[in-house]
């Protein structure tokens, strides 16, 4: 069965330093979605993205995040300069056209020092 | 504020018993509802979509929605122990988002 991939699995970084998030989506899906996940809490929708641009994005999703598909397969997510508070999983998902449900990669649990 | 809420739990259910779960959300014009299990560390897994009144059944597992009780909920027949996690009620709006709810922590008693 396909599924969303993600990479890394961990990663840790220092305060102040971009990390890029990296996710390829089911192949023949057109819709894709970033998560973040603080440890103990709940599930919390960052940005959608569809026909190559942001289609909805929370209040979350501030001028440090940008995401982007810089080829056919590959859908990133960027943050500028990382504080403390960003360390969360963070799980990228896609899905079909038509609030089709959404599948989720494995995550990538991001550690800030 | 779109609202998904779920009571945290924890609910204990012993094994072979059912399993209820409910969840209800603020948004009357919301479209697609939908059950996610996740394990602790681990991805939400879909487990059951729903779109129209009524109830959907796939396995041991039913999802019931009432739009106008703005309600939908999980029953999860004849528990394993192996049910044991935390259910995430979602919803999607006329927007291309999901909201989550806090999820309930489900413990199934051998």
């Amino acid at each position: 069965e396909p599924e969303v991939t993600q990479t890394p699995s961990h990663q840790v970084t220092q305060m102040g330093q971009e990390v890029i998030l990296r996710c390829v989506p089911i192949s023949n899906h057109l819709y894709f979605y970033w998560y973040r996940q603080i440890l103990g809490q709940k599930v919390e929708f960052l940005v959608s993205f569809y026909n190559n641009e942001i289609s909805e994005k929370s209040e979350i999703f501030d001028d440090q995040f940008s995401v982007e598909r810089p080829d056919g397969s590959n859908f990133t997510l960027k943050i500028r300069s990382t504080k403390l508070e960003d360390s969360a999983m963070y799980f990228c998902a896609s899905s079909e056209p038509g609030w089709q449900p959404q599948h989720f990669g494995d995550g990538t649990r991001l550690s800030i020092l | 504020q779109k609202e998904v809420e779920q009571n945290s739990g924890p609910l204990s259910v012993p094994e072979g018993a059912i399993a209820s779960l409910n969840c209800t959300y603020s948004d009357r014009v919301s479209q697609s509802f939908f059950w996610y299990r996740q394990y602790s560390g681990k991805s939400p897994e879909l487990i059951m979509s729903i779109y129209s009144n009524g109830d959907k059944e796939d396995g041991r597992f039913t999802a019931q929605l009432n739009k106008a009780s703005q309600y939908v909920s999980l029953l999860i027949r004849d528990s394993q122990p192996s049910d044991s996690a935390t259910y995430l009620c979602a919803v999607n709006g006329r927007d291309d988002k999901i909201i989550f709810g806090k999820g309930t922590r489900l413990h199934i008693l051998p």
